[in-house]
């Protein structure tokens, strides 16, 4: 079946430092990928979407100089947090659609990243 | 913004013991998801129900759709402690061709022995 890999797991970082996020489809081609942020408890919260080859659209509310989103193959987009502050401190997820569609599915969603600003 | 409403936020049961969820959203679909998420992991897709469709069953998972009330339900039957996550309904929009999911607010389930 189709599997996404998010990566890293887990990372703590500096006040003021950048932190990458890749999100890679291993077995399928995904045209489109998005981004979510989960505070704890509470639901998804769409970010943005992106499309190969194309910039982002951003959620309303979603600083996209904040929140760099990259998707340059049909297998990876990254997710960067720039300048990051405590208040990004969150749990992302990120979520694919293949190209081809299956009668039943279509979005695979990565393992999540939990993001720790300090 | 959020478009699903679930209840009951939160849910205790024994095993053996049967768990309902309810989700309720508020523009026409294309379909409706289930999703579990364990604690701190990403989600898994459990069923997608069509907008012409009114019920499917997965196993020991039963859902419904009414669509004239802009609502589903999520049935899991003979529970076990294994089911304890939390479980999301997502809804598909009718247009586009790379249909966003908007979830809804979840349901923690806790499934004791």
């Amino acid at each position: 079946g189709a599997v996404v890999s998010q990566h890293p797991s887990r990372v703590i970082c500096k006040s003021g430092t950048s932190v990458k996020i890749e999100c890679r489809s291993l077995d399928f081609q995904a045209t489109t990928m998005f981004w979510y942020r989960q505070f704890p408890k509470q639901s998804l919260m769409l970010m943005a979407t992106s499309n190969e080859g194309s910039k982002a659209t951003y959620e309303q509310g979603v600083e996209k100089d904040k929140f760099l989103i990259n998707h340059a193959s049909l297998t990876l987009s990254t997710l960067t947090v720039t300048s990051a502050h405590p208040e990004d401190s969150s749990f992302y997820i990120c979520s694919a659609r293949a190209r081809v569609v299956s009668s039943n599915y279509g979005y695979t969603f990565g393992s999540g990243t939990r993001l720790t600003v300090v | 913004s959020q478009q699903g409403e679930e209840d009951p936020q939160a849910l205790s049961i024994q095993e053996g013991e049967n768990a309902t969820m309810n989700c309720s959203y508020k523009t026409s679909i294309n379909n409706l998801q289930w999703y579990r998420q364990n604690s701190g992991r990403g989600l898994v897709h459990l069923i997608l129900i069509r907008s012409n469709e009114r019920e499917k069953h997965s196993g020991r998972l039963r859902v419904t759709l009414d669509t004239s009330k802009k609502s589903s339900s999520l049935l899991i039957t003979a529970s076990r402690a294994a089911d304890t996550a939390s479980y999301f309904c997502a809804t598909a929009a009718l247009t586009g061709t790379a249909s966003k999911l908007t979830f809804g607010t979840g349901t923690r389930l806790q499934v004791t022995l």
